[in-house]
């Protein structure tokens, strides 16, 4: 199984902040990787996919780069409805595996 | 706007099986351009893929999961469906459905893209 690890587990930022979180691959993925964000209670939902492609309907703060085994996540101005957990997982080989996530906090 | 409801017993007890429904709203059950997902959330395991099932009934199924795991569809009632036998407490989680993007083309399952809200499976004697 590839597995993928995340940093950091958690954050903490003020409102305006740039955040970014890394996610590593344990094999090269090439571009399939998925970024989700997860509120308290609710289910994932699809932010970025292809590693870089934005989701329809999600704001343009959130972007994704990487490829490979090294891939970044990027809120460029981070809301206080940005409070989440982020995952990103992959998709070039089955099984289909996810990252331990990275809990965003806003000060 | 597609919805994704999962159904489920809830509690069970130890060596019983599982069985939960997804329903869709849009009927794209019998769509080629996606799968239809099952994926779990633990504290402990965080989001584990437990299988995929397509439109004409082809399946891909977790490793870990599979000697335990069915998953079938009924494109009439746009629902798909997971059967997990022999559960134990290490199977009490969050269980959702989700959509999961195909390309044709390539042959290649790609990312999720729409979740159904989760059903809490608790494992207990």
């Amino acid at each position: 199984d590839i597995q993928m690890t995340q940093s950091p587990s958690s954050l903490s930022a003020s409102v305006g902040d740039r955040v970014t979180i890394t996610c590593r691959a344990s094999h090269d993925i090439s571009h399939y990787l998925s970024w989700y964000q997860q509120k308290l209670g609710k289910a994932p939902k699809l932010l970025i996919y292809d590693a870089s492609n934005l989701e329809t309907g999600v704001p343009s703060r959130f972007s994704g780069s990487g490829s490979a085994t090294l891939f970044t996540f990027t809120i460029s101005s981070l809301q206080p409805e940005d409070i989440a957990t982020y995952y990103c997982q992959q998709y070039d080989n089955l099984p289909f595996t996810f990252g331990p996530g990275t809990k965003v906090d806003v000060k | 706007q597609l919805q994704l409801q999962e159904s489920g017993p809830g509690l069970m007890r130890p060596s019983e099986t599982v069985s939960l429904t997804c329903s869709v709203s849009d009927g794209s059950t019998s769509s080629s351009a996606y799968y239809w997902g099952w994926i779990r959330q633990t504290p402990g395991k965080g989001l584990e893929w437990i299988g995929s099932i397509y439109y004409n009934g082809r399946t891909y199924y977790n490793p870990s999961l599979k000697s335990r795991v069915t998953m079938s569809k009924d494109t009439s009632k746009s629902q798909v469906s997971l059967r997990l036998t022999s559960v134990t407490a290490a199977d009490t989680a969050v269980y959702y459905c989700a959509r999961q993007s195909y390309s044709g083309a390539w042959s290649r399952l790609r990312w999720f893209d729409s979740w159904g809200q989760g059903t809490l499976v608790t494992v207990s004697s």
